[in-house]
């Protein structure tokens, strides 16, 4: 079956750090893929999406590239904010539908 | 901005109760969803819910669990029997259209069964 594995948290950095956040999947078909962040107290909301290889999703300064000989989505940020401290969930669409496969979830902190 | 909002934030039960979360989806969603994470799991579809019945639900969702969406605003999903493993993080989440992927979710209800 579709599964999403995300590297595993809590991820800690300085304010301007470069950030990666690994994600891999596996899938039977031709996935969709997002990142969703939950910042606190907060619902989960999309914060980018790519739905063929090669694409790159952005938003909010992150990207993320579909890669599809590597089976992956790392999402990226080339200098955090403390604002961007929150958990931040891979997920995948196998048929273009809203059941997303996630993976665990990463929380992200920023310290300035 | 309009949001999904969930109620109760947090629910404590006896094990074999009978529980209800609420949700209220964006009002002009057509699209409704649960899903869950166990503490230090993978968030889980639970079951999807369109024009007054289920499309779609995961082999979670047995029949100790329903949805319903009883008026015009709210979308509950009831656990008739709960069980210990049953203890989880549920969230509630409500589309416009399909096919896009984005999913608008509440902030969840912790459920903890004792």
């Amino acid at each position: 079956g579709d599964s999403v594995t995300q590297m595993e948290g809590p991820v800690t950095l300085s304010e301007e750090a470069f950030l990666t956040i690994n994600c891999t999947y596996t899938a039977t078909g031709y996935p969709s893929l997002f990142w969703y962040v939950q910042y606190p107290g907060e619902g989960l909301q999309l914060l980018l999406k790519a739905t063929k290889a090669d694409d790159k999703g952005s938003n909010k300064g992150f990207e993320a590239t579909y890669r599809k000989e590597t089976t992956s989505f790392h999402l990226e940020k080339g200098s955090v904010q403390v604002s961007d401290s929150a958990v931040y969930f891979c997920a995948l669409s196998d048929f273009g539908n809203e059941k997303l496969t996630f993976g665990t979830g990463t929380r992200l902190t920023i310290i300035p | 901005e309009p949001e999904v909002t969930q109620t109760p934030s947090h629910q404590v039960t006896q094990m074999g109760q009978e529980v209800i979360l609420r949700c209220v989806p964006i009002s002009n969603h057509l699209y409704f969803y649960w899903y869950r994470q166990i503490l230090g799991q993978k968030v889980e579809f639970l079951v999807s819910f369109y024009n007054n019945e289920i499309s779609e639900k995961s082999e979670i969702f047995d029949d100790q669990f329903s949805v319903e969406r009883p008026d015009g605003s709210n979308f509950t999903l009831k656990i008739r029997s709960t069980k210990l493993e049953d203890s989880a993080m549920y969230f509630c989440a409500s589309s416009e259209a399909t096919g896009s992927g984005e999913l608008f979710f509440g902030e969840g209800s912790r459920l903890t069964v004792l």
